[in-house]
């Protein structure tokens, strides 16, 4: 049972990014799938949802306009696509299962 | 409110109870769920619905959540039980919000 992270890296303000998560050995596609993300330091801060089949979607407010959330249930795949980034996105994201399986986290790097 | 509040610190003696609270006034509606992370690593689910242990996780942790504060209890506190405790709650009607507490230091001096 696991889910891996990968996409992070350094952008610039305003620019773009996309993560990914792979799982295995669970059952992806009958769980709500979420990303968490802890600034350096910091707290625990979700960020964004998706229902086991896609249909709904929900975010925080910070990202909300800026950051997108998907599935691929085949693919056993998770993405954020992040645009707009800012300063305050820097921080380790986390691909969650229904709060059972976490990933390890990818680090995004927010500056010029 | 779309806040839940945790004492930034707990500390307690090895073999003593160790209680971390937290307050919102989302969960006499919601569950509260709890996290323990460990430096370096990513959390782990430590309680779910409120009061149910999740799979390894050893009898003397229990939750409760009674109006508007949930409680993790660690009975026989021990040293591997520091870390950081997260609790975390969802508000999914129309206004759908999922939040995370402050988090908790625990310290096992």
């Amino acid at each position: 049972v696991q889910m891996v992270e990968s996409g992070g890296g350094l952008v610039q303000p305003g620019g773009s990014l996309r993560l990914s998560c792979a799982a295995s050995g669970f059952s992806f596609s009958t769980y709500w799938m979420t990303w968490v993300r802890q600034a350096p330091g910091k707290g625990l801060e979700w960020v964004a949802s998706i229902k086991e089949d896609g249909s709904e979607r929900h975010f925080v407010d910070s990202v909300k306009g800026r950051f997108s959330i998907s599935r691929d249930n085949a693919e056993r795949s998770l993405h954020l696509q992040m645009n707009n980034v800012r300063a305050d996105d820097t921080a380790v994201y986390y691909c969650v299962a229904g709060g059972w399986v976490w990933g390890r986290g990818t680090l995004v790097t927010v500056s010029s | 409110s779309n806040e839940l509040t945790q004492p930034p610190s707990v500390s307690v003696s090895p073999g003593q109870t160790a209680r971390i609270t937290c307050s919102g006034d989302a969960l006499p509606k919601r569950y509260a769920y709890w996290f323990r992370q460990k430096s370096g690593q990513a959390p782990v689910m430590v309680i779910y619905e409120d009061s149910k242990r999740a799979p390894g996780i050893p009898e003397r942790f229990s939750g409760s959540n009674s109006g508007t504060m949930a409680t993790l209890t660690i009975t026989g506190t021990q040293a591997d039980d520091e870390g950081d405790y997260y609790c975390y709650s969802a508000d999914t009607s129309d206004d759908y919000r999922e939040m995370f507490g402050g988090g908790t230091r625990l310290t096992v001096l």
